[in-house]
């Protein structure tokens, strides 16, 4: 079993549709990372967190400690949010991240 | 520049030379982070430095791969004797990791290294 289990794998919508992926994990983090990788293949990170909620315009991530998850929602989707969105922690026993699978996000117009 | 600079962007070399990849972390960041991402797969941790402490090599897939950081800035990752599998883009991230704080990763734009 992976460390950092993200789902769902791919994910087709329809424009305006709220999205949600989820990331779970089972070890120790000091911190969770959620990234953006576009076809092109560049990489922007999206959120940090180590508790609660964070918002940036219509992108939205959460974390339950006590649970080891975290999702990611995108409100009112656009296919320009269409990309490969990935799910990183950081160990608390080391610097080092472990990443999900990444979960392939397609919205259709 | 404002962000984390990798060179070259694009690198096509024959099977069995060694290449090198560059990457200027963003200045003051003291952790830097090198991935790899085959076609069609997720990103594979390679290496890690923190500061002056001894690299996490952990990541490394053979004794073809090595890191150096100078100075706690530059970083190059060499690759003897290229095989066909080490095709694949090489990441380069860095953060600040000031005084154990957590920050947010600064991606470069890869070098995509194909082995002929």
């Amino acid at each position: 079993k992976n460390e950092v289990e993200q789902s769902p794998q791919n994910l087709t919508a329809q424009e305006g549709e709220f999205i949600t992926i989820n990331c779970s994990y089972s070890v120790g983090i000091s911190a969770l990372h959620w990234l953006q990788q576009h076809p092109g293949g560049g990489i922007v990170s999206l959120f940090m967190l180590s508790s609660g909620k964070k918002k940036h315009g219509r992108l939205i991530a959460t974390i339950n400690i006590q649970e080891k998850h975290s999702s990611l929602h995108i409100t009112a989707s656009h296919p320009r949010d269409s990309a490969v969105y990935i799910c990183a922690v950081r160990a608390d026993s080391n610097y080092q991240l472990i990443w999900g699978a990444g979960t392939k996000l397609i919205i259709k117009p | 520049g404002a962000g984390v600079s990798q060179s070259p962007s694009n690198k096509v070399t024959e099977k069995g030379k060694d290449v090198e990849l560059r990457c200027d972390p963003i200045s003051g960041h003291t952790a830097l982070y090198w991935y790899r991402q085959s076609l069609g797969q997720g990103l594979e941790f390679l290496i890690y430095f923190q500061g002056n402490s001894a690299p996490d090599k952990s990541g490394l897939p053979s004794d073809r791969f090595s890191a150096e950081r100078t100075g706690g800035s530059v970083s190059t990752l060499t690759i003897q004797r290229t095989q066909q599998e080490d095709s694949a883009v090489y990441l380069c991230a860095s953060s600040l990791n000031a005084g154990g704080s957590i920050s947010p990763l600064h991606f470069g734009n890869g070098t995509r290294l194909t082995v002929t």
